[in-house]
């Protein structure tokens, strides 16, 4: 199963682009890359996923790598209640709901 | 459209006690699954389904029974609840895996053994 690597902290000044990376060297040709968020201990928020084209909805980007073994997901315009644990989730397989989960990256936004 | 519906929100049990944690969706969904989550760490997958009748092991299934006699539930049950069972548990479901649907997920059950 491919695992992801995340950095446990990053910081970014509330306004500014936050860019958050992810390694994740041993994906399958056919395993998406999903990101999502979780504040305090709620249930983890979607953000976004892709699987070889870069990716935007109302919330980020996803910038996927020509090899497809890091990533990066972008909020463009950081806001204080962005601060959260964001995980780069890589989906087993096409017949589960199998999520690799790793221990994520701890953003702090800060006015 | 309520989602993804996790009960109870809060339960304290006693070591050897058995309960069920309840998870309901209301999406029509095939795929529904189990996570736990530990202080510190991320998400880790106890049981999933692919459709009502099929039930599958995860990455941490020890102690932990699922069943899934409708397309709308899937309980988790403890039979012997232990200590190292205190955890967040969280479930999931989405409509189908192909062509990477989201996964919505509840908003928890926080699950204390003493």
């Amino acid at each position: 199963d491919a695992k992801t690597t995340q950095p446990p902290s990053m910081d970014c000044a509330e306004g500014r682009a936050a860019n958050l990376p992810c390694n994740h060297s041993t994906i399958s040709g056919n395993e998406y890359v999903y990101w999502y968020r979780q504040i305090h201990s709620q249930g983890p928020q979607y953000i976004i996923h892709g699987l070889k084209n870069n990716e935007t909805n109302e919330m980020a980007s996803l910038i996927i790598t020509e090899d497809r073994k890091s990533s990066t997901l972008i909020l463009p315009h950081a806001t204080l209640r962005d601060t959260a644990v964001y995980y780069c989730i890589v989906r087993v397989g096409v017949n589960t709901d199998k999520l690799i989960f790793g221990t994520g990256t701890r953003l702090q936004v800060f006015p | 459209n309520a989602g993804v519906t996790q009960t109870p929100k809060f339960q304290v049990l006693k070591t050897g006690q058995s309960m069920t944690l309840q998870c309901a969706q209301d999406m029509n969904h095939e795929y529904m699954s189990w996570y736990r989550q530990d202080p510190g760490m991320g998400l880790r997958l106890i049981h999933y389904s692919v459709g009502a009748g099929i039930t599958d092991q995860g990455e941490v299934p020890n102690g932990y029974n699922v069943s899934r006699s409708t397309t709308e539930d899937f309980p988790l049950r403890l039979l012997s609840a232990a200590p190292s069972q205190t955890s967040v548990y969280f479930c999931a479901s989405s409509y189908s895996s192909t062509a990477g649907n989201t996964i919505y997920f509840g908003e928890g059950s926080w699950l204390t053994v003493v």
